[in-house]
């Protein structure tokens, strides 16, 4: 079954600090791959997304993912990280061949230290 | 509004009684998704609707759970004889259409509590 895994629960970092999330999702087929935001008391919204190209694809707000086939994964990146980040962030998996939908991994929670 | 709007935000029963849970979608957005989410993880998928129809029903928990969808308007989920694993918070997302391309635009999520 289609699944996808982030390593880390919950990351402290102190602001301009760098993030890297990691993301792997098991499914041997086409995939596009996604990455959301949930900021404090909001609902959730689409941070970056890759289909096709260009494997280092550029999200809002200084985000960055890279697809790297051979390794299934899609880790999300940030070079300076601002106490406006502090959300949860997930990463999730679309098999092409299934509409839209989206099989999401369990969240990581980003706390950013003023 | 201009988002997906879902009702109620909250909902507290006991155990053993039906719920129904509403979804407004965007205007003029043929697709629409439910999820869950349970407390400490990430959002299972349970059914997509593309108009009226539902092309895709599998992660539906048990046959307690039901879906409807009223041309490219409202959708309701219900949860009849609610158990405690039954809480959650329910997420509803449409999109223009059906396809990884169309992104999903998220509502605030009903948080059901099961007595």
């Amino acid at each position: 079954a289609q699944s996808v895994s982030q390593h880390n629960h919950h990351v402290i970092l102190s602001e301009a600090a760098s993030l890297e999330l990691g993301c792997n999702y098991s499914y041997g087929g086409t995939v596009n791959l996604f990455w959301y935001v949930q900021y404090p008391g909001q609902h959730l919204q689409l941070l970056l997304k890759y289909f096709s190209g260009d494997p280092l694809v550029k999200g809002i707000k200084g985000f960055e993912a890279e697809f790297i086939k051979s390794k299934f994964s899609f880790n999300l990146r940030k070079p300076s990280v601002q106490w406006s980040d502090t959300a949860e962030y997930f990463c999730a998996v679309n098999n092409r061949n299934q509409g839209g939908k989206l099989i999401f991994g369990q969240g990581t929670e980003l706390s950013v230290k003023p | 509004g201009a988002g997906v709007s879902q009702s109620p935000s909250n909902k507290v029963t006991e155990k053993g009684k039906d719920v129904e849970l509403r979804c407004d979608p965007i205007s003029g957005h043929t697709a629409l998704y439910w999820y869950r989410q349970r407390l400490g993880q990430g959002l299972e998928f349970l059914i997509y609707f593309q108009g009226n129809s539902a092309p895709d029903k599998s992660g539906l928990p048990s046959d307690r759970f039901s879906a409807e969808r009223t041309g490219e308007s409202v959708s309701t989920l219900t949860i009849q004889r609610t158990q405690q694993e039954d809480s959650a918070v329910y997420l509803c997302a449409s999109s223009l259409g059906v396809g990884s391309h169309q992104p999903q635009h998220f509502g605030d999520g009903t948080r059901l509590s099961i007595l």
